[in-house]
C-alpha cells in the first residue's frame, strides 16, 4: 500500500470556480504535512503546511483529519494561474523521509 | 530561495555510461535528498544523507551511489546508466527548525539512450 494516495485528476473547472483537493496517508504516526505545488517541467514548490487545527492563507484552504488519515486542500475563485500540479506530502514522526502523493492535476479555464 | 543548484540542468547520455550529477547548498543544510520523478509514480526517494559522509538508501536505490563529502555538495552517480534511469532528478534540502519542509533545486531532466 502506498504511503501517500492522491487522487490524479485531471481536475479541470472554470474561472471563479471553488475546488477541493483530497489525500490520504497510511502511517498514523505521520507527524507533518504539507501541500506543494508543481508547475509544468519545474520543481516542487511548497504551498502551505497543514495544522491539526486546519489553516488558511488568502484563497487556499487546508485541513487534517488524523482520525480518517486524510489531508485537504481547497481553493476558491479559481484564477488561471493555479493551473498546476499539487502535491500531497508527509513525513513521519521518527526519521527525516518525506512521502509524496503522485500528485492531482488542475487546470483553470476561462 | 533555498541556494540549492542542480547540474547539470540538462543531460543526454548513452546506455552504460557512468554519470554524476551534482547538488550544490549554500547554506549549511544537514539533509539532502535525491529524487527521480515519472508519470504515474510521483516523486521518488533514491538516497539522502544526514551529514558528511552519512548516507543512507531510499526506496528506488538500485543503480544509484551517492557521496557527499562536504556539507554543501550531494552526488549522484549512476554507475552505468540505463533507459530505465530516463527520469527528472531533483535535489532537496529539509529546512525549519522542528518542523522541517523541502526545499527543491530545479531538477536535471536526464536522458539515456
Amino acid at each position: 500500500r502506498k504511503e501517500v494516495e492522491q487522487d490524479p485528476g485531471p481536475f479541470n473547472v472554470p474561472e471563479g470556480a471553488t475546488v477541493a483537493f483530497n489525500c490520504t496517508y497510511s502511517n498514523s504516526a505521520s507527524q507533518s504535512f504539507f501541500w506543494y505545488r508543481q508547475d509544468c517541467r519545474k520543481e516542487p514548490k511548497l504551498l502551505m503546511s497543514v495544522y491539526s487545527s486546519g489553516n488558511e492563507d488568502g484563497r487556499f484552504t487546508a485541513q487534517l483529519n488524523r482520525a480518517s488519515q486524510y489531508i485537504s486542500l481547497l481553493i476558491r475563485d479559481s484564477k488561471l494561474s493555479d493551473s498546476a500540479t499539487y502535491l500531497c506530502v508527509v513525513k513521519p514522526q521518527t526519521g527525516n523521509q518525506f512521502y509524496f502523493g503522485t500528485g492531482t492535476s488542475l487546470t483553470v479555464i476561462p | 530561495d533555498a541556494g540549492i543548484t542542480q547540474s547539470p540542468r540538462h543531460k543526454v547520455t548513452e546506455t552504460g555510461t557512468p554519470v554524476t550529477l551534482r547538488c550544490h547548498q549554500t547554506e549549511n543544510h544537514r539533509y539532502m535528498y535525491w529524487y527521480r520523478q515519472d508519470p504515474g509514480h510521483g516523486l521518488r526517494l533514491i538516497h539522502y544523507s544526514y551529514g558528511v559522509k552519512d548516507t543512507d538508501k531510499g526506496e528506488v536505490s538500485d543503480g544509484y551511489s551517492v557521496s557527499r563529502s562536504k556539507t554543501e555538495d550531494f552526488l549522484l552517480t549512476l554507475e552505468s546508466a540505463t533507459s530505465s534511469q530516463t527520469s527528472v532528478y531533483f535535489c532537496a534540502i529539509s529546512a525549519g527548525q522542528g518542523r522541517e519542509k523541502l526545499f527543491f533545486g530545479s531538477g536535471t531532466q536526464l536522458s539515456v539512450l
